[in-house]
């Protein structure tokens, strides 16, 4: 059921600033990760993924890194605009298509 | 790009009445569909997995007899909630995958754009 009280870790940016959302993963087994982000009332929507045998990969104003050694992920964004404004989740593959998500982190972006 | 369609966006009901959401792959077949469950402020939460022509596989704590699966195509999932009681407002989304061997180079998971339900 729901936690009372509880609430996502949130980072506030000025726009044009570069934005570093972490994440830490359980499952030293995943070999596939992917960032999503999502706005409010609406679905997840896929910003870029990364395979275990890799450890960085880039997209456009999107970087994301990986340390399998300490089980993290993070996705940079470069440039920060007032539409990146959203909720970012992680997420692993632990399993055939099974994705597990990890929490989230709100970013406020102000202009 | 692939697209996933779910629908309603939005429903409101009465507390003992049974609600069914449908996700529809609209370019693509899907074999396996699945069904989270998000509470505001919290992550997604899998409820089951869908296959094509064959039972839901539901995760731990949810119950198959509230949360009804009907997977009859390969581009049509749909979950019934049924006897909805007010604990069980939240936002409900699916997602879709294409389907075929193991491997996430070139499949990737399509989201529906979620079914907000409220039950008074």
């Amino acid at each position: 059921g729901e936690s009372v009280g509880l609430h996502l870790p949130t980072l506030s940016v000025q726009e044009g600033d570069n934005s570093i959302i972490n994440c830490a993963y359980s499952n030293s087994a995943s070999d596939y990760f992917i960032w999503y982000k999502q706005e409010s009332g609406k679905g997840p929507q896929f910003i870029i993924d990364i395979r275990s045998n890799m450890d960085k990969r880039q997209g456009q104003r999107v970087t994301v890194l990986l340390n399998k050694t300490v089980k993290h992920l993070s996705l940079q964004i470069a440039a920060t605009q007032p539409g990146d404004s959203a909720v970012y989740f992680c997420a692993e593959n632990s399993g055939y298509s099974t994705l597990t998500f990890g929490k989230g982190t709100m970013l406020l972006v102000s202009p | 790009g692939a697209v996933v369609s779910q629908h309603p966006s939005r429903v409101i009901c009465k507390s003992g009445t049974s609600v069914k959401i449908e996700c529809r792959s609209l370019d693509f077949q899907a074999t396996t569909m699945f069904w989270y469950r998000q509470f505001p402020k919290q992550s997604l939460m899998l409820m089951a997995t869908s296959n094509e022509g064959s039972k839901a596989t539901y995760e731990q704590g949810v119950e198959k007899d509230k949360f009804l699966i009907n997977h009859a195509s390969l581009t049509l999932s749909t979950l019934t909630v049924t006897s909805a009681h007010p604990e069980d407002s939240s936002f409900y989304i699916c997602s879709a995958h294409p389907g075929g061997v193991r491997g996430w180079a070139n499949e990737k998971l399509f989201f529906g754009s979620g079914t907000q339900l409220s039950v008074l």
